[in-house]
């Protein structure tokens, strides 16, 4: 299968603990985005990366997120200092180069359950 | 602000019919809408994207509209099927940022 993969699909942690998220984009897309989601609702942008570069990290919730993709690869999420408010699923897209229009292949995501 | 308004109430119908959903949105210029299919606890999948200066676009079942004047794309999924029930969203891209945004999607069910 040459999707788009997310590990882990859950996670449960407690407030306070430190999280990371991996995820592996499709092998010739060089744009790597980083979402969250919740209940009714659609994708929230937070990050994304084109190659290496990361590109646009305005829009991460607070400092204690932060995200890397250090060979242009594979890249994480680091949630620091969870709260119950981080619960959500986080997802992770890539896009080709040369696509239609910066089209998303979406991972399956990774719920976060910060009890 | 950006806004994008998807009806947050389910749209029902019976099996066979066409669904069409609606997708509205002021205070952008996108360049791009694309329409994502999403089931219960899985990620987006890509549909179909439609460029601002297209009217129309389809692939087998499914057609999509843009109105850049009224601000408005329509999603039609014609002969419905069961199969098709889930959750559609719109994505508006503005081409040079490269970051889509998500409408909050409109569930579908199509009953048999």
């Amino acid at each position: 299968d040459t999707g788009v993969s997310q590990n882990p699909r859950h996670k449960i942690t407690k407030r306070g603990q430190n999280v990371t998220f991996r995820c592996d984009p499709i092998s010739e897309h060089n744009r790597l985005y980083w979402y969250r989601q919740t209940l009714g609702q659609g994708p929230e942008f937070l990050t994304y990366f084109q190659n290496e570069a990361q590109l646009e990290k305005s829009r991460l919730l607070s400092d204690r997120f932060s995200a890397e993709r250090p060979k242009g690869s594979f890249s994480t999420l680091e949630i620091q200092r969870t709260e119950q408010g981080d619960s959500a699923m986080y997802l992770c897209a890539s896009s080709p180069s040369r696509g239609q229009g910066n089209e998303q292949y979406f991972g399956p995501g990774t719920r976060l359950t910060v009890t | 602000s950006q806004k994008i308004e998807q009806n947050s109430e389910a749209l029902n119908i019976q099996e066979g019919k066409t669904a069409t959903l609606t997708c509205n949105y002021t205070n952008y210029s996108p360049a791009y809408l694309q329409w994502y299919r999403q089931d219960p606890g899985r990620g987006p999948v890509f549909l179909l994207l439609i460029r601002e200066n297209e009217k129309e676009k389809r692939k087998e079942r499914l057609k999509v509209t843009f109105d850049t004047t009224l601000k408005q794309s329509l999603f039609h999924i014609t002969a419905s099927q069961p199969a098709d029930s889930a959750t559609y969203l719109c994505a508006l891209d503005s081409g040079g940022s490269y970051i889509p945004t998500f409408g909050r999607g409109t569930s579908l069910i199509v009953h048999p």
